[in-house]
């Protein structure tokens, strides 16, 4: 079955270092997500991704945060310059359809553990 | 924004048992979603709505969409250990493509 990869799966990093978590969504999907979830608390939105461009972020997702698709199959998030509070595992996700559709299904990565010491 | 808010926060039932549980959002969704998450692991879907009054199953799992489109709920009948983990209802909107998670219930299960 077709899933989406996360690397790495744990990352440590000093307060204000930057960092890059990576992701390959499923190949034949069109919107790509990330997702963050503080250790005991939901899961919460972070950005959704479409055609080349951000087509909706939350509020948490402010400057320090950026995305990217640099070739076909990679679909990355940076935090330029990491805080406490970043801490967190990052879940990145893709779907092949608009949602509400019936045919739209986000399938999660198994997620990137984010440590900031 | 929409909040979600899942009842119980936590079970503790004994193998074999039926559990229910349910989801309440302040404003409606057209797509209800339930999803389980392990240890370490990214959020996997279970079962989703897309009909208010649908009742849908999956093995040993049934969820129902709320005709108000405010709620919904899943059963598990006859828990195995498999079954621990967090369940996390979420929801969608029409050309929308986030979603909305509710706050989980955890489900353990007592030897």
């Amino acid at each position: 079955e077709p899933e989406v990869t996360q690397t790495p799966s744990h990352q440590v990093t000093q307060m204000g270092q930057e960092v890059i978590l990576r992701c390959v969504p499923i190949s034949n999907h069109l919107y790509f997500y990330w997702y963050r979830q503080i250790l005991g608390q939901k899961v919460e939105f972070l950005v959704s991704f479409y055609n080349n461009e951000i087509s909706e972020k939350s509020e948490i997702f402010d400057d320090q945060f950026s995305v990217e698709r640099p070739d076909g199959s990679n679909f990355t998030l940076k935090i330029r310059s990491t805080k406490l509070e970043d801490s967190a595992m990052y879940f990145c996700a893709s779907s092949e359809h608009l949602g509400g559709t019936g045919a739209n299904v986000l399938t999660f990565g198994a997620g990137s553990r984010l440590t900031v010491l | 924004g929409q909040q979600l808010n899942q009842s119980p926060q936590s079970m503790f039932i004994q193998e074999g048992e039926d559990v229910s549980m349910n989801c309440t959002s302040s404003s409606i969704f057209n797509t209800w979603l339930w999803y389980k998450q392990d240890p370490g692991e990214g959020p996997v879907l279970l079962i989703a709505l897309y009909k208010a009054g649908e009742l849908t199953s999956n093995g040993r799992l049934t969820a129902q969409f709320g005709i108000t489109r405010k709620d919904s709920f899943l059963n598990i009948s006859a828990s195995i250990p498999s079954d621990v983990g967090i369940y996390f209802c979420a929801g969608q909107y029409f050309g929308n493509e986030k979603l909305t998670f509710g706050t989980g219930t955890r489900l353990t299960i007592i030897p």
